[in-house]
Formats: C-alpha cells, sequence, structure tokens
C-alpha cells in the first residue's frame, strides 16, 4: 500500500539551487521520515521528524511537518551533483508499519 | 548504527524454480522485520510484515504462499519466492527493527531478483 504522494515526481535544478520536495500522507503518523536511494542501490536514511515536531534540520537538509495538512517537505539547500537521487518519504504508523510515498526523482546539474 | 544485510544481492533463476533471499541483523536483536519489493522507477511496496517467532502478515494482494516468509530467529528473516515468473522480476528490500536498535528501522541494500 501507498502512503500518499510525492511532489514533484521529478526534479531537475542546477548545483548549488535548492531543491524542495513534498510528501502528502492519509492516516496518523506516529513519525515521518525521509530516505534517499542512488539508482538500483539501497536505502539512506537522512533524518526523521516525529508527531510533535514541526521543523528539523540535519546539515543540508530541512525538513518541516504538518500534521493538520498531513504534509511534510523536505529541502535540500546549495544542491550538488552528489545529490542526484531519488527521494522518498516514508510514515511510521500507529501499527508499526513504514509506508512510503511515490518518490522524487532529483536531477542535480553540474 | 545497526547495520542490517541482504544475501544475495543479485539472483537470476529460472521461471518455475524457488529462490530464497536472506535478510540479517548483525548487530541487534530484530523482532520485527518488513519486506518490500520495488519495480523500476517505482516506489517500495510494503509486502508483509514479520514478527520472530510468528507468522508474517501480508499486506493486501501479496500472496502468502508464493512469497513465504520465514523469521525464526532475532538475527534472520527469508523470503522465499516459489515457482517464480518472470514478472516476479524485482529488487526486493527488508528492514529490520527491535528495542535494541532502539526502534530504529534499519534497511539492507537489496535483492535484485531476475527470474528468466
Amino acid at each position: 500500500s501507498q502512503q500518499g504522494e510525492e511532489d514533484p515526481q521529478a526534479l531537475s535544478i542546477q548545483e548549488g539551487e535548492n531543491a524542495t520536495m513534498n510528501c502528502s500522507y492519509k492516516t496518523s503518523i506516529n513519525n515521518l521520515q525521509w530516505y534517499r536511494q542512488n539508482s538500483g542501490r539501497g536505502l539512506v536514511h537522512l533524518i526523521l521528524i516525529r508527531s510533535n515536531e514541526r521543523e528539523k534540520h540535519s546539515g543540508r537538509l530541512r525538513v518541516t511537518l504538518d500534521t493538520s495538512k498531513k504534509s511534510s517537505s523536505l529541502l535540500i539547500t546549495a544542491s550538488r551533483a552528489a545529490d542526484t537521487a531519488s527521494y522518498f518519504c516514508a510514515t511510521l504508523s500507529n501499527t508499526g508499519k513504514l509506508i512510503f510515498g511515490q518518490g522524487t526523482t532529483l536531477q542535480v546539474k553540474p | 548504527g545497526a547495520v542490517v544485510s541482504q544475501h544475495p544481492s543479485r539472483v537470476i533463476c529460472k521461471s518455475g524454480t524457488s529462490v530464497k533471499i536472506e535478510c540479517r541483523s548483525l548487530d541487534f536483536q530484530a523482532t520485527t522485520m518488513f519486506w518490500y519489493r520495488q519495480f523500476p522507477k517505482q516506489s517500495l511496496m510494503l509486502m508483509a510484515t514479520s514478527n520472530e517467532g510468528s507468522k508474517a502478515t501480508y499486506e493486501q494482494g501479496v500472496e502468502k504462499d508464493k512469497f513465504l516468509i520465514n523469521h525464526a530467529s532475532l538475527t534472520l528473516s527469508t523470503l522465499t519466492v516459489t515457482s517464480a515468473h518472470p514478472e516476479d522480476s524485482s529488487f526486493y528490500i527488508c528492514s529490520a527493527s527491535g528495542t535494541d536498535s532502539g526502534n530504529t528501522i534499519y534497511f539492507g541494500e537489496g535483492s535484485w531478483l531476475t527470474v528468466v
């Protein structure tokens, strides 16, 4: 089952620009997590934001969470070519399942 | 951080045969393991949740007789794709969590299955 939509599905930017990805979900959550996946590889955990948090930072990453709108955003600042990957949000339900969004494919051009 | 190992990373099998994928938690006890399937350019679809010592809980639409999941120990879960068909070709990823991983969920590197 999929939790919701990610927007945009694909994003292409120049190195140095910021990239913003959005995620919407449907059910009540315990926390929301963002992952990165390079093509054909496993997942890398980026950041976790709890349901009672509104914003969190980690290096060049900034995540927001709006539980009233059931949405989250991931901002990557000063993007680099190495940030090229697919990014997924995932929500942890109260039943302990981690359900993924559709994902955003980010291409950062050097 | 904790490590989850999947094996094999790539496997090719003939139609009609069965193939087993292993998922091991290397430095923590995984009370819960999750199995996902990912088709090219798509997201991860949760297939089933397995808790150590009990039967797996399958998501709607996932055939439990085709995708056999065993979670016999706190460090190992296996997914067996039985009577594989070309449409089963996919990327299979496991994840694991446990109380001594702080309930953080860790992912394996995934296994590419190609059925010819």
